[in-house]
C-alpha cells in the first residue's frame, strides 16, 4: 500500500489476555519503529528495527512486551498478560532516512 | 529532564491569521534533528517540517516555518494563514545523535490548536 498500515485499528482485551498488533510498513523502508501514546501524551519510543534486526528495545516497558520483524517487512508487537496500564494507542512508523518517518494510524488498545 | 517541552496545552487562532506553537528542547548532542508533526482526530502522525542542528537557514514548507533559535534551544512552529483544517494536535520532536545512528524520536506533550472561523 501507499502508507503504513496497522491492524486492528481498535482492540479491546480483557486483563490477562495476550494481544498481537500488526504493522505493515511502506515497501522498501528498512527502519521500523513502535511507539506507545497514552491518552493526552506524546508518543513514547518502544523499539526499533533495521530490516529484521531489533537494534533497540530500550523503550519496552516490561518483559511482557515483545516485538518481531522476521522477514524485515511486517512487524508484530505482542503484549502478554495485558494490564490496564497497557491501554494506549500503539503507533508504528517506517522510514528510509533520518529525516522523515511515516506513521500509521495506530491501534487503540483498551484493557478492561 | 524532559527532552522536549511544549508549554501550551491549547491554542486558539482566528482563521487566516498566523499562530506560533512553542517548543524548547534539551540535548548535549551537537548533531540532532527537530521535527513537527500534526495529529488530527484520525490518529495518524503527519510529518510537517524538519530542521537539522547544522542548518543555518530556518526551515520552511508551504505555510509552515520553523523558527530555530539554537542558543535558546527553541524550535517554534509558525503556521501562516490558518485554515479550519489546521485544527489538530501538534507535536514537536527531536532525534539525537544523527551521526551515530541513533534513530528514535523524543516527543513533547503536544499543543491542541483550534482554528476559529
Amino acid at each position: 500500500g501507499a502508507g503504513v498500515s496497522q491492524s486492528p485499528r481498535y482492540k479491546v482485551a480483557k486483563r490477562g489476555q495476550d494481544v498481537a498488533l500488526r504493522c505493515d510498513p511502506i515497501s522498501g523502508h528498512v527502519s521500523l519503529f513502535w511507539y506507545q501514546q497514552a491518552l493526552g501524551q506524546g508518543p513514547e519510543f518502544l523499539t526499533y528495527f533495521q530490516n529484521e534486526a531489533q537494534l533497540d528495545k530500550s523503550g519496552l516497558p516490561s518483559d511482557r512486551f515483545f516485538a518481531e520483524r522476521p522477514e524485515g517487512s511486517v512487524s508484530t508487537l505482542k503484549i502478554q498478560r495485558t494490564q490496564q496500564e497497557d491501554s494506549a494507542v500503539y503507533l508504528c512508523a517506517s522510514s528510509l532516512s533520518n529525516i522523515e518517518a511515516f506513521f500509521g494510524q495506530g491501534t487503540r488498545l483498551t484493557v478492561v | 529532564a524532559q527532552k522536549i517541552t511544549q508549554t501550551q496545552p491549547g491554542m486558539f487562532v482566528q482563521e487566516k491569521e498566523a499562530v506560533t506553537l512553542d517548543c524548547t528542547y534539551d540535548t548535549s548532542d551537537q548533531s540532532y534533528g527537530l521535527f513537527w508533526y500534526k495529529q488530527p482526530s484520525s490518529g495518524e502522525m503527519i510529518f510537517l517540517i524538519y530542521q537539522g542542528s547544522y542548518d543555518e537557514q530556518n526551515a520552511t514548507e508551504g505555510r509552515y516555518s520553523l523558527n530555530f533559535q539554537k542558543a535558546r534551544k527553541s524550535a517554534n512552529l509558525v503556521i501562516s494563514a490558518s485554515q479550519l483544517g489546521d485544527s489538530a494536535m501538534y507535536f514537536c520532536a527531536m532525534r539525537e545523535g544523527l551521526r551515530t545512528g541513533a534513530n528514535n524520536l523524543f516527543f513533547g506533550t503536544g499543543t491542541r490548536l483550534t482554528v476559529i472561523p
